[in-house]
């Protein structure tokens, strides 16, 4: 199972949107609402910030969204702070053989 | 609060055992969840190595099926990892999460580094 695509990097003003993509296959973010999104620091554990493609849990802010199309995932971070820059990685649920498999992760940057 | 706590060697030779226990309070292992192990090597991203639920189910990554083994002890509120035949490659820090039955991790341990070196 190969992990599923993202951008390597994004980057935005503060204030600015910023769209992080994540594509897979039929298999897995095609077939399944099964996406998640996490926020990482440097040195630090993964933190979640989107599931089931657009829900977000208590205590994230608002500026976090997300959404699907076809086999494409994307994280939108409206209102850029500089709080937001971080490593973001998607994850799916993929039928074959019951895996979870992870985006490479995005660098996002606040100029 | 949910809390999870990876532990074990920091160290490992080259072809030995990679052993590690997460420690789960504030939550039973007994719960609607699955306990999930995923590994960054440095400067990398995430990998997803597998996943325990408390009746014994098992789902594991194919790429290192052969060499890993999870396991569960309800009677400690913990589950376990090992790895065999460990190289260079699997030098990494290894987070322990909880995962709920609709495939996200919603809690994570702080992560522990271990280094396979002789």
């Amino acid at each position: 199972q190969s992990a599923l695509t993202q951008p390597p990097s994004a980057s935005g003003s503060p204030g600015q949107s910023v769209t992080i993509s994540c594509t897979g296959t039929s298999s897995d973010v095609g077939r399944f609402n099964y996406v998640s999104w996490y926020q990482q620091y440097p040195g630090q554990a993964p933190k979640l910030v989107i599931y089931e493609v657009t829900k977000r849990p208590s205590g994230v802010p608002a500026r976090f969204s997300g959404s699907k199309s076809g086999n494409t995932a994307s994280l939108t971070v409206s209102g850029l702070q500089a709080e937001d820059e971080a490593v973001y990685y998607c994850n799916s649920y993929a039928a074959s053989n019951n895996l979870r498999v992870f985006g490479g992760g995005t660098k996002l940057t606040v100029l | 609060q949910v809390q999870l706590q990876e532990s074990g060697p920091g160290l490992v030779k080259p072809s030995g055992t990679l052993s590690l226990t997460c420690g789960v309070s504030g939550a039973s292992i007994s719960s609607s969840y699955w306990w999930t192990w995923v590994r960054q090597p440095p400067g990398k991203g995430l990998e997803w190595i597998g996943e325990i639920y408390h009746s014994g189910i098992i789902n594991y990554n194919p790429s290192l099926k052969s060499r890993v083994t999870i396991s569960i002890d309800k009677s400690k509120n913990q589950f376990s990892l090992k790895l065999s035949s460990v190289t260079a490659a699997d030098t990494a820090v290894y987070f322990c999460a909880r995962e709920s039955l609709e495939s996200y991790f919603d809690y994570w341990g702080r992560g522990t580094l271990v280094t396979v070196s002789s």
